[in-house]
């Protein structure tokens, strides 16, 4: 079985440019989750989705942040404009279910100058 | 919100050595997992336990809901242990700041 997908792996962009994150999660899971990892706050939940509807977006940082998710099998995560303080590693998870165990990808990490 | 506390916050071991880890909440809680994020940033599932007790070879963990608190025992460890340990709670899952722990041969 293929665990979560994201891409890119990497992604380095210039202050002011649009970023697009990407999430496959695994099949037949219902929920899916986008988390953040730095040093400062460690990892903390930015969305997450429980049958493509967003349940809990407030840990989106600001209006620059936005996230979708069209189908079971895609979601996306747009930083629109980047700042530098938005590097980070951004984790996509996704689980059966709401409350069941959670099932990481290997994330994608954003460096913004 | 949900408070999440891990001790140790560091932890330096012998190949070999026991330890434990433990994880302190501050609410009933529907869902705790316990992860290991490798040298290389991969978060690893290691148990799905909200309560009870379970094994997995040299590790095993259990969670007193009851009385919010969770460990983590990792028994003869080795060198590919190494990392940083997390404690997750809740449905969208809050972490504690992690236990990193160095085993040197």
């Amino acid at each position: 079985d293929a665990g979560v997908i994201q891409s890119p792996r990497h992604e380095v962009t210039e202050m002011g440019q649009e970023v697009t994150l990407r999430c496959k999660p695994i099949s037949g899971h219902n929920s899916l989750f986008w988390y953040r990892q730095t040093m400062m706050r460690g990892l903390e939940l930015l969305i997450y989705f429980n049958n493509n509807v967003p349940i809990d977006d407030s840990g989106m940082p600001e209006d620059r942040f936005s996230a979708k998710m069209p189908n079971a099998s895609f979601s996306t995560l747009k930083i629109q404009p980047s700042e530098p303080r938005d590097s980070a590693v951004y984790f996509c998870a996704s689980s059966p279910g709401p409350a069941s165990e959670q099932y990481f990808g290997p994330g994608t990490r954003l460096t913004v100058t | 919100g949900i408070q999440v506390e891990q001790s140790p916050p560091d932890l330096i071991l012998q190949e070999g050595a026991n330890s434990t880890l433990r994880c302190n909440f501050s609410d009933s809680v529907n869902n705790l997992q316990w992860f290991h994020q490798n040298p290389w940033g991969q978060l690893i599932n290691l148990f799905y336990i909200p309560s009870g007790t379970k094994q997995n070879g040299r590790l095993s963990a259990t969670t007193v809901a009851t009385e919010r608190y969770s460990l983590l025992y990792i028994s003869s460890s080795q060198t590919t242990d190494s990392g940083v340990y997390f404690c997750a709670v809740d449905a969208a899952l809050i972490f504690g700041k992690g236990t990193t722990l160095s085993v040197s041969s």
